[in-house]
């Protein structure tokens, strides 16, 4: 099984801030997907990464495989960003059997 | 496209009861999961099927719980009878495949077991 870790558990920034959340796995894998959870309760896949960085919009995906290792960065925060950032992923012999870390719940104050 | 389709929102029902969930997932994608949600947990895989096919169920917590995906549209899980621990967010997901894993979420349903 894997392990995924994420840090910090909470997280809260003043509007425009620069927001770095981490996650560590413990097993190779051959994808990272970072999922964003909205205060609603929705669940919205923001990225599936297996190498090097992904960036949509204000967010910036990264992913070490050989320290198994990824961030997710949010530039110029805003409120709107407010939510719990989830990292999952998968064993090395199930690519599709993900296993999510606990969540960071990140607030961006106005 | 509508998305993934979760019905119900909410449910809450007695210690006992039947409880059925459904989803229909985007049309197209060939595999569909089914996550359960707790505080205490997070988000936890139950099963998954691919080409409406069970793949792995490991992760159903006791025959309880059942799943079923007659065809490429449509899959409900079951849990007979309920149980209060059973109260969770239930979501349902489905993505393209092992060479599409880009997860599409429904919007889940929340469970009362009283």
């Amino acid at each position: 099984k894997n392990e995924v870790e994420q840090s910090p558990q909470n997280l809260t920034a003043q509007e425009g801030e620069f927001i770095t959340i981490n996650c560590s796995y413990s097993v190779g894998i051959s994808a990272l997907h970072w999922l964003q959870q909205h205060p609603g309760g929705g669940i919205v896949s923001l990225f599936m990464l297996s190498s090097g960085k992904k960036k949509h919009g204000r967010l910036i995906a990264t992913i070490n495989i050989q320290e198994k290792h990824s961030s997710l960065h949010i530039t110029a925060s805003h409120p709107r960003d407010s939510a719990v950032y989830i990292c999952a992923a998968p064993p090395p012999q199930g690519a599709q059997k993900l296993v999510f870390g606990q969540g960071t719940r990140l607030t961006i104050n106005p | 496209d509508a998305g993934v389709i979760q019905s119900p929102r909410h449910e809450v029902t007695e210690m006992g009861q039947e409880v059925t969930l459904r989803c229909k997932p985007i049309s197209g994608h060939n595999s569909l999961f089914w996550y359960r949600q707790t505080m205490m947990r997070g988000l936890e895989l139950l099963i998954y099927f691919n080409n409406n096919v069970p793949i792995d169920d490991s992760g159903m917590p006791e025959d309880r719980f059942s799943a079923k995906m007659p065809n490429a549209s449509f899959s409900t899980l079951k849990i007979q009878p309920s149980e209060p621990r059973d109260s969770a967010v239930y979501f349902c997901a489905s993505s393209g495949g092992i060479l599409d894993e880009k997860l599409f979420f429904g919007s889940g349903t929340q469970l009362s077991v009283l």
